[in-house]
């Protein structure tokens, strides 16, 4: 079964860091595409950031480009988000997700994490 | 970036109504169109991919279609275990973009 477990959320103050974390089991994590989508409380999903099988090619949404990098370690299937000079608009669950794909490009999230909340306030 | 609006946001529907959701995107994105359900508290759950493809385990009852910039999510006979929230999202271009989402009630 494909499993995916975030962790690392919590309170944390503007301007402050914080890195997440999502472990994989149940597939060959090397060979996927990853991303993380976040939900602002009581709002809609937002795509945040991809990263290629091997970590070649990253890809942000404009609010978090320059304070968060994607990342991931195949050799302990896991996947990574580290964010820098948060603020209060980056509150949200925050889930990672496998990236499906067909051959001729369409591609969707399958399956996603229980998510892991991170609060920006002071 | 390509806005997705989806219509209505929200809706009330009793069991076993016929229910569609429509989902108009921006520009033009061929049928690279996904559906999610997410229940209160819970991750988003992937229901149709590529427009109209049926996620494995996604009951019958769910169908999508639509190519280019309109489509449609059907729910054709209405379960207590859907009212949700629906999400549509497109993977045409980056930024990967969802709509607002459609809230299904119990009327």
């Amino acid at each position: 079964e494909v499993q995916l477990v975030e962790s690392g959320g919590g309170l944390v103050q503007p301007g402050g860091s914080l890195r997440l974390s999502c472990a994989a089991s149940g597939f060959t994590f090397s060979t996927y595409w990853m991303s993380w989508v976040r939900q602002a409380p009581g709002k809609g999903l937002e795509w945040v950031a991809n990263i290629k099988q091997d970590g070649s090619e990253k890809k942000y949404v404009d609010s978090v480009k320059g304070r968060f990098t994607i990342s991931r370690d195949n050799a302990k299937n896991s996947l990574f988000l580290q964010m820098n000079s948060l603020r209060a608009d980056d509150t949200a669950v925050y889930y990672c997700a496998k990236v499906d794909h067909l051959w001729t490009g369409q591609n969707w999230f399958n399956p996603w994490g229980q998510g892991t909340l991170v609060t920006v306030s002071s | 970036d390509i806005q997705m609006t989806q219509s209505p946001s929200s809706l009330s529907a009793s069991v076993g109504d016929r229910v569609t959701i429509t989902c108009r995107a921006g520009h033009y994105i061929s049928n690279y169109l996904n559906w999610y359900q997410q229940q209160p508290g819970r991750a988003p759950k992937l229901l149709i991919y590529a427009a109209s493809s049926l996620q494995s385990g996604v009951p019958s009852r769910f169908s999508g279609s639509g190519s280019g910039t309109d489509f449609t999510l059907t729910i054709s006979g209405l379960q207590p275990e859907d009212f949700a929230t629906y999400y549509c999202q497109q993977s045409y271009i980056p930024p990967l973009t969802f709509g607002g989402g459609t809230k299904v009630e119990i009327k």
